[in-house]
């Protein structure tokens, strides 16, 4: 069974454009789940995804967009890149059923300059 | 606001010794969960804990919830250089994270 697959794996970026990241979840999945992760903030979470409907938010600034699409395949946005953007982004499946855990894909390192 | 606090948030241990790694939270929750990350890679499912009194073993890592006491601990028995990763636990609201535990296992 193929695990949670993100695209790119890199990426760098300069300030003020914008990046659409990819994710595929385990097929069956319907939970998508995005993360930041930063050596300072640690993991944050951003927001989740089920049956193409946003569920819960983290706090971080509008500029953070996400979208589910049928196939459960789900793309997050970041629009007028900040330096401080710069992390590792996490993308995580699940089945959303009780005892079912996230399974994580391998990120995406995404370096603003 | 949800707080999830690990500690310690460094551990540095001798093969064959025994640790424990705290998870408090400060919120009501039923369901906790630990994940391993080692370095350069992503992270691991290790338990679901989904209950007050839950414990689940697997090879050296022994996991238990108290949720009266919203606390779980991560138990290390006999530690070998394998287990050295950064440990996670997460609540279930939200999915929050805790800071992670760097633990290194030293000969």
């Amino acid at each position: 069974k193929a695990g949670v697959t993100q695209t790119p794996r890199y990426l760098i970026k300069t300030r003020g454009q914008q990046v659409t990241l990819s994710c595929s979840p385990i097929s069956g999945h319907r939970s998508v789940s995005w993360y930041q992760q930063t050596p300072g903030q640690g993991l944050q979470f951003l927001f989740e995804y089920f049956s193409e409907t946003q569920r819960n938010k983290g706090n971080f600034p509008g500029r953070f967009s996400g979208r589910q699409f049928s196939n459960s395949r789900s793309e997050m946005n970041v629009s007028t890149l900040e330096l401080g953007d710069s992390a590792l982004y996490l993308c995580a499946s699940s089945l959303a059923l009780g005892d079912s855990p996230l399974h994580f894909g391998n990120g995406t390192r995404l370096t603003v300059t | 606001e949800l707080k999830v606090e690990q500690n310690p948030l460094f551990l540095s241990m001798q093969e064959g010794k025994n640790y424990t790694i705290y998870c408090n939270y400060s919120t009501t929750s039923d369901r906790l969960y630990w994940y391993r990350q080692d370095p350069g890679k992503s992270l691991e499912s290790l338990f679901v804990l989904l209950s007050n009194g839950a414990v689940k073993q697997e090879g050296r890592l022994m996991a238990s919830l108290d949720t009266k006491a919203r606390l779980s601990t991560l138990h290390i028995t006999a530690a070998v250089h394998d287990l050295s990763a950064t440990y996670f636990c997460a609540v279930e609201y939200d999915m929050r994270f805790g800071a992670g535990t760097r633990l290194t296992v030293k000969p």
